[in-house]
């Protein structure tokens, strides 16, 4: 199985607040997870990542938790800000069959950060 | 500066007018690729070319063509679009990653295209 679920579609957080944005995957051989940050007019660029190994990573505000058992992993933003505004995309890299190490995405989190 | 450099940036045609999206990066990467967005449906893997003159489909590649004669550029290319293939369009790139770090995709700032 191939597909990234990303949930929820749409968040809306007070300044201030936790955001939290999940994702769940089914094929075991994802070996990279990396989250993207969508600025309206912009590309997605990196915002931080993790691999399987590790139940935790965090950079800052942001934090992606792994649960490798569970085949979930989630984003935290902490004290977010209005200028978190932006649209989120959980991935998943998988050297299965064919696929070359390519990136499947979720279909994005839309973040509104109220002032 | 590094950076994937795509044009146009905004792009309206017809039905079966053939069009060509020039992407272009200057980080001497291998791996190159084009993804469009949809509302709700994310970020769709066109075509992806893992070097020079090597090319393959993604998860969405029909109506499209790539070709990749130099690790610079990779252009997309709509022989005939349809008003299906509106859509915001993104090109990327990065370095293979050899199972050590972790690998970064560089995404270009995107092609609106309308197809009338």
């Amino acid at each position: 199985q191939q597909q990234v679920k990303q949930s929820p579609q749409s968040l809306i957080v007070q300044k201030g607040g936790i955001s939290i944005i999940n994702c769940a995957y089914e094929n075991t051989a994802f070996d990279y997870f990396p989250w993207y940050q969508q600025f309206p007019g912009k590309g997605p660029a990196l915002l931080i990542a993790i691999r399987p190994d590790v139940s935790e990573k965090k950079e800052g505000r942001f934090t992606i938790s792994f649960n490798k058992s569970a085949k979930q992993f989630s984003l935290h933003i902490m004290d977010s800000q209005p200028g978190d505004s932006a649209t989120y995309f959980c991935a998943a890299r998988g050297y299965y069959g064919g696929s070359q190490g390519n990136l499947i995405f979720g279909k994005g989190t839309k973040l509104s950060v109220k002032p | 500066e590094a950076q994937v450099t795509q044009n146009p940036r905004y792009l309206i045609t017809v039905t079966g007018k053939k069009l060509t999206v020039t992407c272009s990066q200057n980080m001497n990467h291998e791996y190159m690729s084009w993804y469009r967005q949809d509302p709700g449906l994310g970020l769709r893997q066109i075509y992806y070319s893992m070097n020079v003159e090597v090319t393959d489909k993604g998860d969405v590649p029909e109506g499209y063509k790539v070709s990749r004669k130099e690790k610079r550029n990779f252009p997309l290319i709509l022989e005939s679009p349809s008003p299906n293939q509106t859509s915001l369009y993104f090109c990327a790139s990065k370095t293979r990653d050899r199972g050590i770090g972790l690998e970064k995709l560089f995404f270009g700032s995107g092609t609106q295209l309308s197809v009338l």
